[in-house]
């Protein structure tokens, strides 16, 4: 049992480019998340998915785009990487109740 | 809209010594509450959690946090700290009953342990 993995661990991208973040989790829940880091800010949710087939926008969405492609996997793509989404990207997912469970993270270097 | 302050962006306390991190949340009603732990370079961790109940609640690693409704806080605590605890603490609100469930985070308060 894994529980939550991403992939990749760190990432540089030059800006302009595109990347996907991978996320799987293998405790059979419901719903996954995507959140970034940032110093100062804890952690901000960019977007949700609270079944299979179902995506919605967080707080600070703009830039990104998700896909929920079965209940295991839920993918963050970045189509044109700018200096501002340097960050660390948290995948989480939740089972029936409230506890959220968070993978190791991606570090990502937008230059 | 829920959010959670956590006033204390750094602390530094002795081996051995106690610990208490604030966390207080503006919302309406009771919130669920959390408090995880992150060490350098890793994910979060869950320490403990709150949705009902007793007020004090208990954790892994000896943390122990209480939930006080007339101030809107919910202070982790430790009696002991261990050189091992020095990591990034983050408080968390979610919502009840329904809707997407997302947590709300604190901005943190990085815990330094000194010999």
């Amino acid at each position: 049992n894994a529980g939550v993995t991403q992939t990749p661990k760190f990432q540089v991208l030059k800006t302009g480019q595109s990347m996907t973040l991978q996320c799987a989790q293998d405790m059979n829940h419901n719903s996954m998340y995507w959140y970034r880091q940032d110093p100062g800010m804890g952690l901000r949710l960019i977007y949700y998915s609270a079944s299979e087939g179902t995506t919605d926008k967080g707080e600070v969405p703009n830039g990104y785009n998700v896909s929920r492609l079965n209940k295991r996997e839920f993918s963050l793509r970045l189509e044109s990487a700018a200096p501002s989404q340097t960050s660390v990207y948290f995948c989480a997912s939740r089972r029936e109740g409230e506890t959220q469970y968070f993978g190791p993270g991606t570090r990502l270097l937008v230059l | 809209a829920q959010s959670v302050t956590q006033p204390d962006i750094h602390i530094t306390v002795s081996e051995g010594a106690s610990l208490e991190l604030r966390c207080n949340y503006s919302y309406g009603a009771t919130p669920y509450l959390f408090w995880y732990v992150q060490s350098p370079g890793q994910g979060l961790q869950l320490l403990l959690k709150y949705f009902s109940g007793d007020t004090l609640v208990q954790g892994i690693k000896g943390f122990e946090a209480e939930f006080k409704r007339s101030q809107s806080s919910f202070n982790l605590r430790k009696p002991s700290v261990h050189w091992s605890d020095a990591a990034e603490y983050f408080c968390a609100v979610g919502v009840p009953p329904a809707g997407r469930r997302a947590l709300t985070f604190g901005s943190g308060t990085r815990l330094q342990v000194q010999p």
